[in-house]
């Protein structure tokens, strides 16, 4: 079974523009979370989407949203990026909603803003 | 609120010797604890998980871990390193709180020396 996927694997971009990245979870899997990776603040989680309604969301600015589809295919959306949302974008998906569930993560996305 | 706290950003062994990485949890409810390690440039892959069904847990690549409640830790074990355990290791903790994320510590970077 193929694991999580995440596209493109590596981004830059400029201040004030915005992004999209996207995530396909394991076949089956209807859950899909998002972190995001620093040096200085480590994995920090975004949100997550079940049934493609969010169910949480992390302590995260308004300009960082999402959305999950029928297929349970996720995408996060940053807009007005700013330097310091250079980070590893990290998708992860399990098969239900119940914090017993393990989440199987991606390869990543590397967001580089200039 | 929960978290976790991993003591030692970086650990070094010999090839062959034993690999501790110390993990330590808070939370007033009972946890689920992860170990996952991340090789450079990807994505975090899942070594074991803690579910309460047993306290000392076998993972992947020979790892394993032993839950100790009274010590609120959860520190990850291998009885003799190898070259291609060189990587970054993280503890998180999933607590059955409504809020489903996981919550990661720092991270440990573990080197191993031929």
């Amino acid at each position: 079974k193929a694991g999580v996927t995440q596209t493109p694997r590596y981004l830059i971009k400029t201040r004030g523009q915005q992004v999209t990245l996207s995530c396909s979870p394991i076949s089956g899997h209807r859950s899909v979370s998002w972190y995001q990776q620093t040096p200085g603040q480590g994995l920090q989680f975004l949100f997550e989407y079940f049934s493609e309604t969010q169910r949480n969301k992390g302590n995260f600015p308004g300009r960082f949203s999402g959305r999950q589809f029928s297929n349970s295919r996720s995408e996060m959306n940053v807009s007005t990026l700013e330097l310091g949302d250079s980070a590893l974008y990290l998708c992860a998906s399990s098969l239900g909603d119940s914090f017993t569930d393990t989440q199987y993560f991606g390869p990543g996305t590397r967001l580089t803003v200039l | 609120a929960q978290s976790v706290t991993q003591l030692g950003s970086h650990v070094s062994v010999s090839e062959g010797a034993l690999v501790l990485l110390r993990c330590n949890y808070s939370s007033s409810v009972p946890p689920y604890l992860f170990w996952y390690v991340q090789y450079p440039n990807q994505g975090l892959q899942l070594l074991l998980k803690y579910t309460s069904a047993a306290t000392l847990v076998k993972g992947i690549n020979g790892f394993e871990a032993e839950f100790k409640k009274s010590e609120t830790s959860f520190h990850l074990t291998k009885p003799s390193a190898h070259m291609s355990d060189a990587a970054e290791y993280f503890c998180a903790v999933s607590l059955d709180t409504g809020r489903r994320a996981l919550t990661f510590g720092s991270g440990t970077r573990l080197q191993v020396q031929p």
